[in-house]
């Protein structure tokens, strides 16, 4: 059964240092996903992803996140200055399209651990 | 703006039935969805409502009233695996098309 898959599972990283947590979205779908969950609260939407741009952003996704699609596979989630409330785990997830019935995949998550 | 509500916890006990209940406030619906979501693991998907009325799924059920922004899950013959969040999103109409979560409900099946 196809599957998102992300790397890596767990990131440990100095505050003010920049991540790129990655993502394979399943293959025949077109929309890309990330959210967050900081331990023990619910889960929040960062951006949403369509047609190699971003559809939709939150009030979370500042200037300090982008997203991109470097190739035909990955779909990447870039920090560039990691703070201590960034420490969460970061779920991508995909779905096929905007057809009723939206069900969207969710990766297995990367834990980021900012110190 | 959008604003889901859920019960924080709740106990049920093995083999027995728990309805799990989701309010919800928001602009632009375009369904409901449940997901299940094991301690430290993705959420993975349970069920989805657009229209009123019950969808079943084996030991599922999922019940929608849009008219008073109000959905449940239903789950049946628990089992001790069944002991998970069980997360309540609606799914905004519009070009991004993501899920506004709810805070999650956590249920424990006992023995």
């Amino acid at each position: 059964e196809p599957e998102v898959t992300q790397t890596p599972s767990h990131q440990v990283t100095q505050m003010g240092q920049e991540v790129i947590l990655r993502c394979v979205p399943i293959s025949n779908h077109l929309y890309f996903y990330w959210y967050r969950q900081i331990l023990g609260q619910k889960v929040e939407f960062l951006v949403s992803f369509y047609n190699n741009e971003i559809s939709e952003k939150s009030e979370i996704f500042d200037d300090q996140f982008s997203v991109e699609r470097p190739d035909g596979s990955n779909f990447t989630l870039k920090i560039r200055s990691t703070k201590l409330e960034d420490s969460a785990m970061y779920f991508c997830a995909s779905s096929e399209g905007l057809a009723g019935g939206n069900e969207q995949f969710f990766g297995p998550g990367t834990r980021l651990t900012v110190l | 703006g959008q604003n889901i509500d859920q019960p924080t916890e709740m106990t049920a006990t093995e083999g027995a039935i728990v309805q799990i209940n989701c309010t919800y406030q928001t602009s632009g619906f375009n369904g409901l969805f449940w997901y299940q979501q094991h301690a430290g693991e993705a959420p993975t998907f349970l069920s989805y409502n657009v229209l009123d009325g019950l969808e079943e799924k084996g030991r599922f059920s999922s019940f929608l009233s849009r008219s008073k922004g109000y959905s449940y899950l239903l789950l049946k013959e628990l089992q001790m695996k069944d002991s998970a969040s069980y997360l309540c999103a609606v799914s905004k109409r519009g070009y991004g098309q993501n899920f506004v979560f709810g805070p999650g409900t956590r249920l424990s099946v006992l023995p």
